[in-house]
């Protein structure tokens, strides 16, 4: 049973540049989260998704979108690359209870983006 | 005031020993806490929920305040393999979206 993959798991961008990354979730599962995680803090929700629609998303801007296929895969952009978006970028995979917090997420092992 | 607070630590705890953090959380109409672990640069793992009647899972036992609005993990009887970082989640607000802190760290000596 495949848990959560992400790719790639390194990757350096300059400044103003863009990146993909790529999210395939945990077997039986159809709903994809986003999180960056800057060095020494919790992660900061970026959006979920759902049936390819994005149905919750956190404070970042809309530099920020995502897109989610019908096999539940998910990919993450991110346009205009600043400094501050070096972190590591993780994905979880969870089943969609509607408005309900999910009881359990899994992670993937994360792409750790550098901006130079 | 951040909507989740832990003490980012870290403790440094011999093997043996019993340790406890809790953390704190603004939004009084939270209703679903969790504890996740992280070891070091790797993704964070659901460690336990934490339900309103308190749950223990082997050394590990989650408690929730509703009244101070806080969360803790106490951890007993302390191993080498539980060094790692403890990172509390919260839902947050009507949308129940996950609030995570920053997390607490924890080393433990043998």
């Amino acid at each position: 049973d495949a848990g959560v993959t992400q790719s790639p798991t390194h990757l350096i961008k300059t400044r103003g540049q863009q990146v993909t990354l790529r999210c395939s979730p945990k077997s039986g599962h159809d709903t994809v989260s986003w999180y960056q995680q800057a060095l020494g803090q919790g992660p900061q929700f970026i959006f979920q998704y759902y049936e390819e629609e994005e149905r919750q998303r956190g404070n970042f801007p809309d530099r920020f979108s995502g897109h989610q296929f019908p096999n539940y895969s998910s990919e993450l952009n991110v346009n205009a690359l600043l400094l501050g978006d070096s972190a590591l970028y993780l994905c979880a995979s969870s089943l969609w209870f509607g408005t309900l917090a999910p009881g359990e997420l899994f992670f993937g092992e994360g792409s750790r983006l550098t901006v130079l | 005031r951040k909507e989740v607070e832990q003490d980012p630590g870290p403790f440094n705890v011999p093997e043996g020993a019993t340790v406890a953090f809790n953390c704190t959380y603004s939004n009084s109409a939270s209703q679903s806490f969790f504890w996740y672990r992280q070891d070091c640069r790797k993704e964070p793992k659901l460690l336990m929920s934490v339900y309103s009647s308190g749950n223990e899972d082997g050394r590990f036992t989650a408690q929730l305040n509703r009244a101070s609005q806080y969360i803790s993990l106490l951890i007993r009887d302390s191993k080498l393999s539980d060094s790692a970082t403890y990172l509390c989640v919260v839902t947050g607000g009507s949308n129940y979206q996950l609030i995570w802190g920053a997390g607490t760290k924890l080393i433990i000596k043998p």
